[in-house]
């Protein structure tokens, strides 16, 4: 069974700081997508991720897939409110379907 | 352009009640469908998923079931709901098991 651990658990900064959030696997995976949900919606996809040692940036959102595509990690500069919500992060495997992570929460204060 | 429809959008149901959550996609054919189970401020759990009519893969053994009766119709349902059942249901589709999934709005459900 494929897991992903994302850390940390919950994240309560002000806003303007930076901040990371980890995906973590002992298993490989094909690409890894990162979504966002809002309080009381469905989670959005923000990016997919598909070569190892990939980075893509999305304004003050910039992704990393890992070298050996286990891991992954969003990184946010000059957190602004407005980016309050749960990040999942999601690996698809093989011919397997699709696996969530554990989420992280993340509060950013004015 | 693709959507998605849950309803309803929030649901006060007493212990021991029936349940029917209903979700349809428009503007794509043969989707794959799910249902998920989220707990407040925690992750995505995996209830049920279908790649066709008829074609249910259940990931927890659960009071819960779910059927698809047409291409782009999903229904959650129970016969008893418990106290554990409360929480957020979300759907989704894809076009595959491992391309985006799109959600829906969701539907809240508070068992009393």
């Amino acid at each position: 069974t494929q897991l992903l651990e994302q850390s940390p658990q919950f994240l309560s900064i002000q806003e303007g700081e930076n901040l990371t959030v980890y995906c973590n696997s002992s298993s490989v995976f094909s690409s890894l997508q990162w979504y966002r949900q809002e309080p009381g919606e469905g989670p959005v996809l923000l990016v997919t991720v598909v070569t190892g040692g990939e980075v893509k940036k999305l304004k003050r959102l910039t992704f990393q897939f890992g070298d050996a595509r286990k891991d992954s990690s969003l990184h946010i500069t000059a957190a602004q409110p407005g980016d309050t919500g749960l990040y999942l992060c999601a690996g698809a495997g093989g011919f397997q379907k699709l696996v969530f992570g554990t989420g992280t929460r993340l509060l950013v204060s004015p | 352009s693709q959507t998605i429809h849950q309803w309803p959008a929030t649901l006060v149901q007493p212990v021991g009640s029936p349940l029917s959550l209903e979700c349809t996609v428009e503007g794509t054919s043969n989707p794959n469908l799910y249902w998920y189970r989220q707990a407040a401020g925690r992750g995505l759990q995996l209830l049920f998923y279908s790649v066709g009519i008829g074609q249910i893969s259940s990931e927890v053994p659960q009071n819960l079931s779910a059927s698809r009766p047409q291409d782009r119709q999903f229904i959650l349902s129970s016969k008893k709901l418990l106290l554990s059942d409360s929480g957020f249901y979300l759907c989704a589709w894809s076009v595959t098991l491992v391309h985006e999934q799109f959600f829906g709005p969701g539907t809240r459900l508070t068992v009393l």
